[in-house]
């Protein structure tokens, strides 16, 4: 049973450049949340996509923004990036209907590196 | 707003000992969900525990064991008999309603903790 899938686990990248960082969710969960985790600091909530659609999201500026498609894999685009941009990037994956706890699997993380 | 608290940057423990790591919370929300997850080195957040504001009883998986005390909004975890791969990060977190389908949890800035031999 496949987990969750994050890809590329690292990249570089320079100041006004943009970044596109990939997510397939666990098998069987249809929403894929994003999420931006600083050098030790817990993760921030960035949005969160169902039935292809952005559904909620954080205090994240326009520049951050997202799509899914209609296999349910994900994808968290930044534009005009900033050194703040400089984070582990986590996509997690829940099934939306599952009547329980909602329990988010997380992949490993994309680490961003900008310069 | 909703906001998690550790206040325990740091943590040793002796491998086999039980060790108590802190979490309070606020909401106004009566209906909320309390995680409690891992982050070895690797970066995956591995999930361990699960107590939802209206269950009776305190959460137990494993080794795990959250200590919640409605009252005076506290999620401790407990890890008993500690193991040296129980040395990593770990984040206390909140979600809006008990059985809720949002993806948005709150997170606290997290505790690391490390076993000795």
């Amino acid at each position: 049973d496949a987990g969750v899938t994050q890809s590329p686990t690292h990249l570089i990248k320079t100041r006004g450049q943009q970044v596109t960082l990939r997510c397939s969710p666990k098998s069987g969960h249809d929403t894929v949340s994003w999420y931006q985790q600083a050098l030790g600091q817990g993760p921030q909530f960035i949005f969160q996509y169902y039935e292809e659609e952005e559904r909620q999201r954080g205090n994240f500026p326009d520049r951050f923004s997202g799509h899914q498609f209609p296999n349910y894999s994900s994808e968290l685009n930044v534009n005009a990036l900033l050194l703040g941009d400089s984070a582990l990037y986590l996509c997690a994956s829940s099934f939306r209907a599952s009547g329980g706890t909602g329990e988010l699997f997380f992949g490993e993380g994309s680490r961003l590196t900008v310069l | 707003a909703q906001k998690i608290t550790q206040t325990q940057p740091g943590m040793f423990v002796q491998e086999k000992e039980a060790v108590t790591l802190d979490c309070t919370y606020d909401t106004s929300d009566p209906s909320y969900g309390l995680f409690w997850y891992k982050q070895p080195s690797s970066g995956e957040m591995i999930f361990l525990i699960y107590q939802g504001s209206y269950d009776q009883q305190n959460a137990t998986e494993g080794r795990y064991s959250l200590n919640f005390q409605k009252a005076r909004k506290s999620a401790n975890l407990v890890i008993s008999a500690s193991q040296l791969g129980d040395s990593a990060m770990y984040f206390c977190a909140m979600r809006e309603g008990q059985m809720s389908n949002t993806g948005k949890l709150i997170f606290g800035q997290g505790t690391t903790l490390q076993v000795k031999p």
